[in-house]
């Protein structure tokens, strides 16, 4: 069985500030882990997602995660927030092999301050 | 590139009404899947096909159904609709075992 957590259902910043969303994971084999991004009235486009090989992961627009197994984390950051980047945040995991289908997180909305 | 083609974007609906929402990919992807999202409880699935010709239920199965008789469509039926069924429906695809879910754009239904 897999699950994620997300913890903040929604996350203000500044513009130009660091933006930190945070995932846990937990899963009984080694994880795929990938972050989402959705815009307003759209569906979800994949930003960056870990398969076992780098555990830093860049991603689309500046966005990167750390994958670390000791935490089972695999949060996502950006050095400095642009308006543009306001949005909602999935994180998902599926267990490595076999036809398991990924478990979403609830979701981050993150809001940028001018 | 059309990935996955979702219809219609919105409809209006009577409780009680058939509703049918069409999913077509292009994409030649083995996995399709259905969610519903709804404030503050994320993406939840409804059902998925791992190849064509097979389902499965997911996590909120009650009052849909599917079926996969080719591997491009993938429709999501509502038998007999419900207010609580209100909700934005996405449909994804993805290369079976690989986890990486391409979306549509959703269609937004709301029953009355």
């Amino acid at each position: 069985a897999q699950s994620v957590t997300q913890l903040g259902s929604h996350v203000s910043v500044s513009e130009g500030a660091l933006v930190l969303l945070r995932c846990n994971y937990s899963s009984s084999v080694p994880p795929y882990l990938f972050w989402y991004v959705q815009y307003p009235n759209q569906g979800l486009q994949l930003l960056l997602k870990y398969t076992s090989a780098a555990t830093l992961v860049k991603g689309i627009n500046g966005f990167e995660a750390e994958f670390k197994k000791s935490e089972t984390s695999f949060h996502l950051t950006k050095p400095s927030a642009h308006m543009s980047d306001a949005a909602e945040y999935f994180c998902a995991v599926k267990p490595s092999g076999g036809s398991y289908i990924p478990t979403f997180g609830r979701g981050t909305s993150l809001i940028v301050h001018p | 590139i059309a990935g996955i083609t979702q219809a219609p974007t919105s409809q209006i609906l009577a409780a009680g009404r058939r509703m049918t929402l069409r999913c077509t990919q292009d994409m030649r992807h083995n996995a399709m899947y259905w969610y519903r999202q709804d404030l503050g409880l994320g993406l939840r699935l409804i059902h998925y096909s791992n190849t064509a010709g097979t389902t499965g239920k997911g996590e909120v199965p009650d009052g849909y159904s599917v079926s996969r008789a080719n591997t491009d469509d993938f429709p999501l039926t509502l038998a007999s609709a419900v207010p609580s069924q209100t909700s934005v429906y996405f449909c994804a695809s993805s290369e079976a075992g690989t986890g990486e879910l391409f979306f549509g754009e959703g269609s937004r239904l709301t029953v009355l």
